[in-house]
């Protein structure tokens, strides 16, 4: 069974241009988050998707903003790219939505922006 | 709101000692929790979950841990440390009904030889 799938692994971007990063879930999984990992901030929740509707949003500027398809598969974009944008941008999938629910992660897509 | 704190940003112990990484979790409901282990330029691997039917839960790779709620305590145990559990680990706690985690500031495990 192929687990999560991020892509691209690697990104590099300048100040001001725009990104879109994708994931697709593990097969039969409908739910998808995101989560930005810096060394300063820690992980940070940005979004979770569940069939298409975005259930919960995470404290980031509206610069910051995602989707998810009939498929399952998700995007999220970042307009006008800042430094400190320059993370490691995290896909989980789960099975379902609920507290106990294990999420799968994807090894991450690592953006830079210079 | 809930939130989990890990002590020690660092920890190193030697080839088969006892690993403890600590977590205190604050919860106004009771918590799910979860360890999750990160390899370099990997993503979240889930170790053991937390989901009230145990106090003391089993993972993958020998670790464990035990849910104490008199100390808001999850830590996290392994009694003989292998050079290959070096990596970083994170303790989580879901919220409300959703997906959604939020971590502590993790742990960086170094395995002495």
């Amino acid at each position: 069974k192929a687990g999560v799938t991020q892509t691209p692994r690697y990104l590099i971007k300048t100040r001001g241009q725009q990104v879109t990063l994708s994931c697709s879930p593990i097969s039969g999984h409908r739910s998808v988050s995101w989560y930005q990992q810096t060394p300063g901030q820690g992980l940070q929740f940005l979004f979770e998707y569940f069939s298409e509707t975005q259930r919960n949003k995470g404290n980031f500027p509206g610069r910051f903003s995602g989707r998810q398809f009939s498929n399952s598969r998700s995007e999220m974009n970042v307009s006008t790219l800042e430094l400190g944008d320059s993370a490691l941008y995290l896909c989980a999938s789960s099975l379902k939505v609920g507290m106990n629910t294990e999420a799968f992660f994807g090894q991450g897509t690592r953006l830079t922006v210079v | 709101a809930q939130s989990v704190t890990q002590l020690g940003s660092h920890v190193s112990v030697s080839e088969g000692a006892l690993v403890l990484l600590r977590c205190n979790y604050s919860s106004s409901v009771p918590p799910y929790l979860f360890w999750y282990v990160q390899y370099p330029n990997q993503g979240l691997q889930l170790l053991l979950k937390y989901t009230s039917a145990a106090t003391l839960v089993k993972g993958i790779n020998g670790f464990e841990a035990e849910f104490k709620k008199s100390e808001t305590s999850f830590h996290l145990t392994k009694p003989s440390a292998h050079m290959s559990d070096a990596a970083e680990y994170f303790c989580a706690v879901t919220h409300n009904a959703g997906n959604m985690l939020t971590f502590g500031g993790g742990t960086r495990l170094m395995v002495k030889p």
